[in-house]
C-alpha cells in the first residue's frame, strides 16, 4: 500500500516569506501525485499534479512541487507568502486500483499559518 | 463543465438517529466516487469508494453504509448514529485515468 508523510502539522511563516511544505511517499510503482488546498468549512481544491514527464509543477497562486524520486519526495514551495494561503494543505498519492481508476491516499495535512 | 454537489452543509442529529447524506455529479459520466471522513487534525480517512453503479467498496468497516443508485449519485448513509460518527464528510469525483479528484463543499456533521 502506498502512504504520504507530510513533515508538520504547522508551518508558520513571515507574509513575503518562502513556503515550503514537505511531503515524502512511499510507492512500489512510479507515482502520481497531487497538492491540494483546503481553506476553512470547504472541500479540498486541486493546486497541481505530477503525472509523467517535466519533474518540476507549476500550480495556481504561485505554488509549484518537484518531484524528486530518489529521495521520494513531493515538497510544495511558494517564493513569496500571501496572508491569502493560509490554510491546511494536504499531499496525496494515487494508487492503482485496477481497471482505469485509482485511489488517493492522503497525508494528515500542514496547516500554513501566515503572519502580518 | 462538471460540478458536484452535496448537501446538506451542516447537520446535527442525535445520536441513535439516521443519516443520510447525498452527493450528485453532473457533467461527466461514468464518474469514480468516494466518500472521505475528515476529523479534526487526523486528515482524510477513505470511507467507501464506487466504480460503477451498485458497486461499492468499503475501506474501514464502521458504522456508516454507501449507496449508488444511479451513475452519477452517491449517498452516505447510517441507521444509527454514534457520537464518534462527527466529522466533517466530503464527497469527491474523478474520471477514469489518474487526472486528479474534485470535491464537494463538504458536511459538517455534529452527532449530539
Amino acid at each position: 500500500a502506498q502512504s504520504v508523510t507530510q513533515l508538520g502539522s504547522h508551518v508558520s511563516v513571515s507574509e513575503g516569506a518562502l513556503v515550503l511544505l514537505r511531503c515524502n511517499y512511499s510507492s512500489s510503482v512510479p507515482p502520481y501525485l497531487f497538492w491540494y488546498v483546503q481553506y476553512p468549512n470547504q472541500g479540498l481544491q486541486l493546486l497541481l499534479k505530477y503525472t509523467t514527464g517535466a519533474t518540476l509543477v507549476k500550480g495556481i497562486n504561485g505554488f509549484e512541487a518537484e518531484f524528486k524520486k530518489s529521495e521520494t519526495s513531493f515538497h510544495l514551495t511558494k517564493p513569496s507568502a500571501h496572508m491569502s494561503d493560509a490554510a491546511e494543505y494536504f499531499c496525496a498519492v494515487s494508487e492503482d486500483i485496477g481497471g482505469g481508476s485509482y485511489i488517493p491516499t492522503f497525508g494528515r495535512g500542514t496547516s500554513l499559518i501566515v503572519h502580518p | 463543465s462538471q460540478t458536484i454537489h452535496q448537501w446538506p452543509a451542516t447537520l446535527v442529529q442525535p445520536v441513535g438517529s439516521p443519516l443520510s447524506l447525498e452527493c450528485t455529479v453532473e457533467g461527466t459520466s461514468n464518474p469514480n466516487l468516494y466518500w472521505y471522513r475528515q476529523a479534526a487534525g487526523r486528515g482524510l480517512q477513505l470511507l467507501f469508494y464506487s466504480v460503477g453503479i451498485g458497486q461499492i467498496s468499503s475501506e474501514v468497516p464502521q458504522n456508516l453504509s454507501a449507496s449508488r443508485p444511479q451513475d452519477r449519485q452517491f449517498i452516505l448513509s447510517s441507521k444509527k448514529l454514534l457520537l464518534s460518527d462527527s466529522g466533517f464528510y466530503l464527497c469527491a469525483w474523478s474520471l477514469r485515468g489518474n487526472y486528479g479528484y474534485t470535491f464537494g463543499s463538504g458536511t459538517r456533521l455534529t452527532v449530539v
